[in-house]
């Protein structure tokens, strides 16, 4: 059984990076893709973007200018960097496989911008 | 790029059946069949229970069913029963090579 689990810090000051990591353990990373949504009480969920196995990204245009996602198959692990936080960005982050549907998710990650 | 429009809630009795309705544009939802539904209870992660359209994961209940007319996709839930309480969204791939979720349904059995 595929699973995934994000990691990371749950409180980030504004205007610093977001960086996050989701390991995944059960299954291979080849031949799939692997996404970010984030869930804000306010907007719902929010599709982030995803890293394909061979390093191929693509994001939100919403997003795009802050975000960097990349991917280290030997380590089993993807990440997110969001730059430039604000109380905006304040959410639960989710990985994911796949890029038009999601049948793997992780459990999810507060996090939450304050100084 | 707005969210994809579901109501905000949407109620019945056990038993009975329910739809849940989700528009977008022709450039979304009414232009390929790359819709996908998610349940959702307080505190978990989303759960796929439909998938391109009409397809389902192995496990998810035959009382879940999509379908789509133009620019709506629909999930019907069949057999209304009390832990199919809980958030439901859509989801669908965009013509810019994106995804776009709905607002999200609360679902309320009486």
């Amino acid at each position: 059984q595929v699973q995934l689990q994000e990691s990371g810090p749950g409180l980030v000051k504004p205007s610093e990076t977001l960086s996050l990591n989701c390991t995944v353990s059960g299954g291979s990373m080849r031949s799939h893709y692997w996404s970010w949504i984030r869930q804000t009480p306010g907007k719902g969920l929010e599709w982030i973007g995803y890293v394909f196995y061979s390093g191929t990204t693509n994001y939100n245009p919403s997003l795009k200018s802050r975000v960097t996602m990349s991917i280290d198959t030997s380590k089993n692990q993807f990440s997110l960097k969001l730059t430039s936080l604000t109380s905006a960005d304040a959410a639960v982050y989710y990985c994911a496989r796949g890029n038009t549907d999601f049948v793997y998710w992780g459990q999810g990650t507060l996090v939450t911008v304050s100084s | 790029q707005s969210a994809l429009t579901q109501p905000a809630s949407v109620s019945g009795s056990p038993g009975q059946s329910i739809t849940i309705s989700c528009t977008g544009t022709s450039s979304d939802v009414g232009g390929y069949n790359l819709v996908s539904w998610y349940q959702q209870y307080p505190g978990k992660a989303p759960k796929v229970i439909l998938y391109e359209g009409n397809k389902r994961p192995s496990g998810v209940s035959y009382r879940f069913s999509a379908s789509k007319s133009g620019n709506t996709a629909s999930l019907t839930i069949s057999g209304l029963q009390a832990d199919d309480e809980a958030e439901y969204y859509c989801c669908s791939y965009v013509n810019t090579n994106t995804l776009i979720f709905g607002g999200g349904t609360k679902v309320t059995v009486l």
